[in-house]
């Protein structure tokens, strides 16, 4: 069973950020914050994973609150080619453990 | 990132005859790789896990002997769908752990129509 709940639908102006929220209340101590996302019709694909603390990567930031119970996927810059379904994932960081996926967020960007 | 090949992309058949989805970690050695399935408008659902050398671990539900799974070697791992039927049309996806990295990659995916 999915650990997270994300909102079924956003939508985000072209060249805005898009601030995309996660609730993970029962992450255990050993569990890091994943971040996928899976363009209509494509594998997903690896955004960005963080434990405690706030991670950067050229595709987007992930904020992660102090209490660990939630996070925000941020883009910064949203474009029409990130309009996908985002999915928040919590799993140990041993690669042997399959990732297992919610509903996500499906994040429409519009012109 | 890893890259992860999958073959064919699409595949249409008659429902009973068998299809064979191959899985090809290019540019790494995969120890462990994953196989989900996705219906329209559904999240991915996880159907197994590979190991190279040994047997393959199905989840609950999941029939074994109608989804077979051979990881033959470090690189490749192929599923196929015995007597396959409309209700198995759907789009398979394939995953690998790249120890250097100890994430998951994923395939593009296989969209499976059975008539």
């Amino acid at each position: 069973d999915a650990k997270t709940t994300q909102p079924p639908s956003m939508d985000c102006a072209e060249g805005r950020a898009a601030n995309l929220p996660c609730n993970h209340s029962t992450i255990s101590g050993n569990e890091y914050v994943y971040w996928y996302r899976q363009i209509h019709s494509q594998g997903p694909q690896y955004i960005i994973h963080g434990l405690k603390n706030n991670e950067t990567n050229e595709m987007a930031s992930l904020i992660i609150t102090e209490d660990r119970k939630s996070s925000t996927l941020i883009l910064p810059h949203a474009t029409l080619r990130d309009t996908a379904v985002y999915y928040c994932i919590v799993r140990e960081y041993s690669g042997n453990t399959p990732l297992v996926f919610g509903k996500g967020t499906r994040l429409s960007v519009i012109a | 990132g890893a890259v992860v090949s999958q073959h064919p992309s699409r595949v249409i058949c008659k429902s009973g005859t068998s299809v064979k989805i191959e899985c090809r970690s290019l540019d790494f050695q995969a120890t462990t790789m994953f196989w989900y399935r996705q219906f329209p408008k559904q999240s991915l659902m996880l159907m197994a896990t590979s190991n190279e050398g040994s047997k393959a671990t199905y989840e609950q539900g999941v029939e074994k002997d109608k989804f077979l799974i051979n990881h033959a070697s470090l690189t490749l791992s192929t599923l196929t769908v015995t007597s396959a039927h409309p209700e198995d049309s759907s789009f398979y996806i394939c995953s690998a752990r790249d120890p250097r990295f100890n994430e998951q990659f994923f395939g593009p995916g296989t969209r499976l129509t059975v008539l």
